[in-house]
């Protein structure tokens, strides 16, 4: 099962609005409504951001919204601050694999 | 709220075992509706799935670890614990914890915790 493909890095100024796309294949992303994204800072445990494509998690900002379009998930930040400047990994449900990552997208803030 | 967190040894020799436990606090490693994984990601590298284990102690793994893990619990201590066997230098990592709550149909890893690094050396 291969990685899904994100951009290595994204960037925006403070208060822009940044978006990083997820694209998979039609035996994950394309077809299974399980698609999530995690927030990774060092030295800080991940954080969910967003499940089941779309829904929020209680306490996280409504800034983090995402979406799927056929095998493509994309995750937006609006209103840039410095401390989304982190890593950023979707995921899917695969079939016999339940979690398959992304590569991984660097958000840097300007 | 529910804690989670990583320990065990932080070097580990090559072809041994690697061992990791996760306890977690505010929450019981039982409570229906939940299970258990393990993800690591290797110095710049990305996040890589190695299983999970139900409360009832059912496991599924990463294909391609499979023949390696093996990740089980103990209620006494509230734990669960990853077992990685005849490791190598690509197995140094930082190894999470993690729940997830799959009871209203839903599939995420919800709450994590810091991580541990392993190194693998001689």
């Amino acid at each position: 099962q291969s990685a899904l493909t994100q951009p290595r890095s994204v960037s925006g100024s403070p208060g822009q609005s940044v978006t990083i796309s997820c694209t998979g294949t039609s035996s994950d992303v394309g077809v299974y409504e399980y698609v999530s994204w995690y927030q990774l800072h060092p030295d800080r445990a991940p954080k969910r951001l967003i499940y089941d494509v779309s829904k929020r998690p209680s306490g996280v900002p409504d800034r983090f919204s995402a979406s799927k379009s056929g095998n493509t998930a994309s995750l937006t930040i609006t209103g840039l601050q410095t401390d989304d400047e982190a890593d950023y990994y979707c995921c899917s449900y695969a079939g016999a694999y339940p979690f398959v990552f992304g590569t991984g997208t660097k958000v840097t803030v300007l | 709220q529910v804690q989670l967190q990583e320990s065990g040894p932080g070097l580990v020799k090559p072809s041994q075992t690697l061992s990791l436990t996760c306890t977690v606090s505010g929450d019981s490693v039982t409570s229906g509706g939940y299970f258990w994984s393990w993800v690591r990601q290797p110095a710049g590298g990305g996040l890589e799935w190695i299983g999970r284990i139900y409360t009832s102690g059912s496991t599924s793994y990463n294909p391609s670890l499979n023949s390696r893990v093996t990740i089980s619990l103990d209620t006494s201590k509230n734990q669960f614990s990853l077992r990685l066997s005849s490791v190598t230098a690509a197995d140094t990592a930082v190894y999470y914890c993690a729940r997830s709550f799959y009871g209203s149909g839903s599939l995420s890893l919800d709450d994590w915790g810091q991580g541990a690094l392993v190194s693998v050396s001689s």
